[in-house]
């Protein structure tokens, strides 16, 4: 069982469509990620989180320590904004650090 | 300012060969990450350095793995005898400290065992 998992792993929308993407978790956490890859393109983080909410424009990240729950939000959603979205959470394990990635929400965006 | 670089961005090798991928981290940056992105497949944590020094090497995929950085700065990731299921992207990142810092990515090397 993946330590990290997204929901949905595809989301069709509507340009404008406020857009969700979930990401849980089942170990205890150091902190978590979200992280945007373009079609052919690099990795790029948006936001970091050990605790409660984040906004930077249109996206809003929030997490549930206790519930081990993270969501991506994308209000008023434009094409541009089609990529795969990663959760990734920090943790410790067996005193080390390690990152573990949930496999991706592929997010599409029509015009 | 410059952001994480890597080289090469591609690479093909035959199989069998070793190859040797680099990371230049962000200035200043102390901690620094390797990860693998097979195709089709997600992201894979194989290693981290705090400095120079990587405390846990078990998610390198096998001893063919090695990694080193110097002067708290350049990363190089060594593939011995390379295997076609080494192909993939492999991406570096860095970050000001330790767990709590922002990571910035590098472009990724993409690797081809033929």
């Amino acid at each position: 069982k993946n330590e990290v998992e997204q929901s949905p792993q595809n989301l069709t929308a509507q340009e404008g469509e406020f857009i969700t993407i979930n990401c849980s978790y089942s170990v205890g956490i150091s902190a978590l990620h979200w992280l945007q890859q373009h079609p052919g393109g690099g990795i790029v983080s948006l936001f970091m989180l050990s605790s409660g909410k984040k906004k930077h424009g249109r996206l809003i990240a929030t997490i549930n320590i206790q519930e081990k729950h993270s969501s991506l939000h994308i209000t008023a959603s434009h094409p541009r904004d089609s990529a795969v979205y990663i959760c990734a959470v920090r943790l410790i394990e067996r005193g080390y650090q390690k990152v573990t990635f949930g496999t991706g929400t592929k997010l599409q965006v029509i015009p | 300012g410059a952001g994480v670089s890597q080289s090469p961005s591609n690479k093909v090798t035959e199989k069998g060969k070793d190859v040797e991928l680099r990371c230049d981290p962000i200035s200043g940056h102390t901690a620094l990450y390797w990860y693998r992105q097979s195709l089709g497949q997600g992201l894979e944590f194989l290693i981290y350095f705090q400095g120079n020094s990587a405390p846990d090497k078990s998610g390198l995929p096998s001893d063919r793995f090695s990694a080193e950085r110097t002067g708290g700065s350049v990363s190089t990731l060594t593939i011995q005898r390379t295997q076609q299921e080494d192909s993939a992207v492999y991406l570096c990142a860095s970050s000001r400290g330790g767990q709590n810092y922002e990571q910035y990515f590098g472009p990724g090397t993409r690797l081809t065992v033929t």
